[in-house]
């Protein structure tokens, strides 16, 4: 069983409506829980990262937790061209555990 | 203290060659990690050190891979007779023990095994 699982893609939005992407995680005794963006060919940059239940908000991105569903989820506000990337969930332990990630496209 | 940095950023091999690369993390940083990242999945951990001692790897670290990290600095990671299978971009990270959510990532090092 893959350990973290994201809806898969491609997602492609209008420039400026909301983005929602997806991810559950199989280990109930995760504790923190990370979104990255990465475009292609580049590492991963650090979008945000929540260990409460609850929302999380950080200008046009909110990270949202469910550890009783073992769910996490990022909407993209108002998105942008330049929000088109691949974003990746990641599970922290000692250590981050990846899903395969969601591409999306902001088309204009 | 530019960050986490990669060497070299490309590496073209031809296959049943040898390759290594190299992460130099920032240097308060405790913790380094390997990824391996193919096209269209996620990164993928190979394995992790603290200070000087690697703690884990991860089973998709078969034999022919090695990876160092002498005086608890910069981490090398080796690959021996390369397969095609390798082609990949492996990336390198660090952090400052558990105590921060803040890993940092290196650009990468894309091998290509031809």
């Amino acid at each position: 069983q893959k350990e973290v699982e994201q809806n898969s893609g491609p997602l492609s939005v209008p420039e400026g409506a909301i983005a929602s992407l997806n991810c559950t995680y199989s280990d109930r005794g995760s504790q923190s829980f990370f979104w990255y963006r990465q475009y292609s060919g580049k590492s991963p940059e650090l979008i945000m990262f929540i260990y409460s239940n609850g929302d999380k908000e950080d200008g046009r991105f909110t990270a949202q937790l469910n550890k009783a569903s073992q769910y996490v989820s990022l909407l993209i506000r108002d998105s942008q061209p330049s929000d088109s990337a691949t974003y990746l969930c990641a599970v922290n332990d000692y250590k981050l555990s990846f899903g395969a990630g969601t591409t999306v496209t902001v088309r204009a | 203290d530019t960050g986490v940095s990669q060497n070299p950023r490309h590496k073209i091999t031809k296959r049943g060659q040898n390759v290594t690369f190299r992460c130099d993390p920032i240097s308060e940083h405790n913790r380094l990690y390997w990824y391996r990242q193919t096209l269209g999945q996620g990164p993928e951990f190979l394995t992790y050190f603290q200070n000087e001692a690697q703690l884990e790897k991860s089973r998709l670290l078969s034999d022919r891979f090695s990876a160092e990290r002498p005086k608890g600095s910069f981490s090398t990671l080796e690959i021996q007779r390369t397969e095609q299978g390798d082609s990949a971009m492996y990336l390198c990270a660090s952090r400052i023990g558990t105590a921060t959510m803040d890993y940092t990532f290196g650009s990468g090092t894309r091998l290509t095994v031809v």
